[in-house]
């Protein structure tokens, strides 16, 4: 059953505290693609990823960071440095320019 | 910085009724695609329209795109209460592959 897979579904983190989200895909593509989704709002790109050992920072990267050490995996950290984590964070991945594929989601709340 | 924007943020219909949506976008692009999202969900693909299409359809949606405006919208023909969900326009440029999304339109049709 191909397709992007985000673990886990919901996410609690204390004050001060790293916590990484989990993003694998088996569609063999290149690029990957992390988004911030805030309620009743659109999403807000992270981080992404057009091959591995390369990414770049979108439009809101202060607090987070990514690695791209396998094709298939894309995980994101947030760290303690961003201080309004709350959100639905979703993953994605395309080949070229083209169609996204995205995961389910991620719902990360703050303790 | 968002790229997509679209209009209305919000729209209600009554089932078998007619939807339109509209996206504006900044810069040139090479594709531009609509999404759809149920309440909590990931994002679904529904359509890619190239830059030098004008109109696409693909069961009942309706996609046209005027590059010379700038903008794009989306048309659900008799539309079901099943389609009560988030739309979302997002853009490609020529110059790199990270896409971005607009703010989408909330479209709730009642049976």
């Amino acid at each position: 059953d191909g397709g992007i897979t985000q673990s886990p579904k919901y996410l609690f983190r204390k004050e001060g505290q790293n916590v990484t989200l989990s993003c694998e895909q088996n569609l063999n593509h290149d690029a990957m693609y992390w988004y911030r989704q805030d309620p009743g709002q659109g999403l807000r790109l992270i981080y992404y990823s057009q091959i591995v050992n390369d990414f770049q920072k979108g439009d809101i990267a202060e607090g987070y960071s990514v690695s791209r050490e396998k094709k298939e995996s894309f995980p994101l950290t947030v760290t303690s440095a961003q201080k309004n984590p709350t959100a639905f964070y979703l993953c994605a991945s395309t080949q070229g320019a083209d169609i996204q594929y995205f995961g389910a989601g991620t719902r990360l709340s703050v303790l | 910085s968002q790229q997509g924007e679209e209009d209305p943020q919000a729209l209600s219909i009554q089932e078998g009724e007619n939807a339109t949506m509209n996206c504006s976008y900044k810069t040139s692009i090479n594709n531009l695609q609509w999404y759809r999202q149920n309440s909590g969900r990931g994002l679904v693909h529904l359509i890619l329209i190239r830059s030098n299409e004008r109109e696409k359809h693909s069961g009942r949606l309706r996609v046209t795109l005027d590059t010379s405006k700038k903008s794009s919208s989306l048309l659900i023909t008799a539309s079901r209460a099943a389609d009560t969900a988030s739309y979302f326009c997002a853009t490609a440029t020529h110059l790199n592959n990270d896409m971005r999304f607009g703010a989408g339109t909330r479209l709730t049709v009642k049976p």
